[in-house]
């Protein structure tokens, strides 16, 4: 059974750092493409960063780019997002999601959620 | 970037009955060389993951009800159910996967009338 589990969310005060963990399995997670999207409270879903499967190509949406930085490690079949600067606009709940077939970027399975929460 | 508008917003269909939902794209995702639409839908109920329905706009993912169908081509994209369950009730998104940035519509609400 493939499953994404996520970690690493919680509270973090503007301008502060985060690192989000994505622990894959029930799948070769080296063979796949992952992203991460998040969506903010009440509202609809963005698709924030990309990495290909052996990590070498990665994307980022505008809104994170500069801020955010994509990462995985293919030996413990994990996905990160470190997070810096954060403002209160990125509070959100983030997931871990994996590519559906080699170029076609739908998301066929995603982790259950980890909620990111910009206060002071 | 492309924009992927839905209409309605949201609506209200009795248990049995029909529910359709409309996605257009800003331009089209239709990719010539191999004549597929790059257009996904996900089905999120309250509290949860959004979950895969549909990809190549009409493809059903494993597992998913034979009551619900993908149509479309171009910038014209419909999600349809034929027959509303109570299980259905959720907020259904369209996303296009042809270029990046990817981006998902604002999502329909579909309730039970």
């Amino acid at each position: 059974e493939v499953q994404l589990v996520e970690s690493g969310g919680g509270l973090v005060q503007p301008g502060g750092s985060l690192r989000l963990s994505c622990s894959a399995s029930g799948f070769i997670f080296r063979n796949y493409a992952m992203h991460w999207v998040r969506q903010a409270p009440g509202r609809g879903l963005e698709c924030l960063s990309a990495i290909s499967t052996n990590g070498g190509s990665t994307d980022y949406a505008d809104s994170v780019r500069g801020r955010f930085t994509i990462s995985r490690d293919n030996s413990r079949e994990t996905l990160y997002l470190q997070m810096t600067s954060l403002r209160a606009e990125d509070t959100a709940v983030y997931y871990c999601v994996r590519v559906g077939a080699a170029g076609a970027n739908y998301f066929d399975y995603w982790g259950q959620g980890n909620l990111v929460t910009v206060s002071s | 970037d492309i924009v992927l508008t839905q209409s309605p917003d949201s609506l209200a269909v009795s248990l049995g009955e029909r529910a359709t939902i409309n996605c257009k794209s800003s331009q089209s995702v239709l990719y010539s060389s191999n004549n597929k639409n790059y257009l996904a839908w996900y089905q999120q109920k309250p509290g949860q993951a959004p979950k895969l329905l549909f990809y190549w706009a009409s493809t059903r993912e494993s597992g998913v009800p034979d009551r619900f169908s993908g149509s479309g081509s171009g910038t014209h994209f419909t999600l349809t159910i034929s027959s509303l369950q109570a299980e259905d009730v959720a907020v259904y998104y369209c996303q296009q996967y042809y270029s990046t940035p990817f981006t998902f519509g604002p999502g329909t609400k579909v309730d039970i009338k």
